[in-house]
């Protein structure tokens, strides 16, 4: 099972910055946060990932709580094509470095 | 960045035959592959992890005798669908790399119609 909860859908404005949500509040020591997204019929496609510090690239912002039992994928000028599913997982450590994909939240990115 | 590669896109075959998916890592070696399965609406369910040089490990409740997977070198895993039924047409997605914490990365998908 995934041991993320993230909302069903959220909106965004085009040019604004999109912070997605997602808890994980059985997240283990060892276990990092991983973000991907997926636009419609393609392949999930990486964006970042993190243990507790913050990470940034150049697709996004990870922002994790002291406490590591949530986090918030920043994009911060959110452009129509960044309209996908986007998935919160955590990596569980024991289990061969795969991935459980939760439902994801569906961010509509709006002109 | 890592690439990992998928063939055929799409697929439409008759119910009854089998249909053989690839799976290639082309810039990296992976000794395990993952194969997804998502239908439309939904989420990607992991079906199978692929050992290279050994035997899959399928997640519960998936048939291996039906998904086939084989994992003969660093760089292919393919997925075989036999006796394809209407009700296995499904988005077949594969993942490779992720050694240490460094990130998986998945193909493009395969789109499989069985009429």
């Amino acid at each position: 099972d995934a041991k993320t909860t993230q909302p069903p859908s959220m909106d965004c404005a085009e040019g604004r910055a999109a912070n997605l949500p997602c808890n994980h509040s059985t997240i283990s020591g060892n276990e990092y946060v991983y973000w991907y997204r997926q636009i419609h019929s393609q392949g999930p496609q990486y964006i970042i990932h993190g243990l507790k510090n913050n990470e940034t690239n150049e697709m996004a912002s990870l922002i994790i709580t002291e406490d590591r039992k949530s986090s918030t994928l920043i994009l911060p000028h959110a452009t129509l094509r960044d309209t996908a599913v986007y998935y919160c997982i955590v990596r569980v450590e024991n289990q061969g470095g795969k991935l459980i994909f939760g439902q994801g939240t569906e961010l509509s990115v709006k002109p | 960045g890592a690439v990992v590669s998928q063939h055929p896109s799409r697929v439409i075959c008759k119910s009854g035959t089998s249909v053989k998916i690839e799976c290639r890592s082309l810039d990296f070696q992976a000794t395990t592959m993952f194969w997804y399965r998502q239908f439309p609406k939904q989420s990607l369910m992991l079906m199978a992890t692929s050992n290279e040089g050994s035997k899959a490990t399928y997640e519960q409740g998936v048939e291996k005798d039906k998904f086939l997977i084989n994992h003969a070198s660093l760089t292919l895993s393919t997925l075989t669908v036999t006796s394809a039924h209407p009700e296995d047409s499904s988005f077949y997605i594969c993942s490779a790399g992720g050694t240490g914490h460094s990130p998986l990365h998945f193909g493009n998908g395969t789109r499989l119609t069985v009429t």
